[in-house]
């Protein structure tokens, strides 16, 4: 069974700051993994996504992960965080569910950016 | 280039009312369609997917239904709204064989 798990549900940087949040997942089966961010009251949208191409994956708004499988993670980074990128982080593993194609989600974390 | 819609935006419905929500994909054929919901301070819960027309699985017994009519129509309903059903329910979809999901703007439902 898939599963992910995102540390820390709230982060708070300084603006300007590096931007690091984790996550760890567990899969069966080579994963696929993605980041979404998503704003108040909006839906979820794909900040970027591994497939098994790159471990470095480089996504928009300046983010990029590493796709690290010794350790299970699939970290998200930004080298200096803006006012924007305040939102929530979710995290998702693929390969719940054969023939669905469904994601299993983290629980999120909250990224509060600082002035 | 796809587009997703969902409506109504908001909705604010009495307990044991019922409830139809919608969500349309555009510009593309023959997509997995998911239904989620957030709960407040809670992750994202899979209520139902579809593969294809007229096939819904459902993953969490509850008070709700889903139907998928149409190959690019997904609609969540319920006969009777419990107050434990508010949330903002987001629709996504994925190509046939992707796992990229991509989502729709979401609807709040407030249950008073």
């Amino acid at each position: 069974a898939q599963s992910v798990t995102q540390l820390g549900s709230h982060v708070s940087v300084s603006e300007g700051a590096l931007v690091l949040l984790r996550c760890n997942y567990s899969s069966s089966v080579p994963p696929y993994l993605f980041w979404y961010v998503q704003y108040p009251n909006q839906g979820l949208q794909l900040l970027l996504k591994y497939t098994s191409a790159a471990t470095l994956v480089k996504g928009i708004n300046g983010f990029e992960a590493e796709f690290k499988k010794s350790e299970t993670s699939f970290h998200l980074t930004k080298p200096s965080a803006h006012m924007s990128d305040a939102a929530e982080y979710f995290c998702a593993v693929s390969g719940a569910g054969a023939g669905s194609y469904q994601l299993t989600f983290g629980k999120g974390t909250k990224l509060s950016v600082i002035p | 280039s796809q587009t997703i819609h969902q409506w109504p935006a908001t909705l604010v419905q009495p307990v044991g009312s019922p409830l139809s929500l919608e969500c349309t994909v555009e510009g593309t054929s023959n997509p997995n369609l998911y239904w989620y919901r957030q709960a407040a301070g809670r992750g994202l819960q899979l209520l139902f997917y579809s593969v294809g027309i007229g096939q819904i699985s459902s993953e969490v017994p509850q008070n709700l239904s889903a139907s998928r009519p149409q190959d690019r129509q997904f609609i969540l309903s319920s006969k009777k709204l419990l107050l434990s059903d508010s949330g903002f329910y987001l629709c996504a979809w994925t190509g046939p064989d992707s796992y990229e999901q991509y989502f729709g703007p979401g609807t709040r439902l407030t249950v008073t």
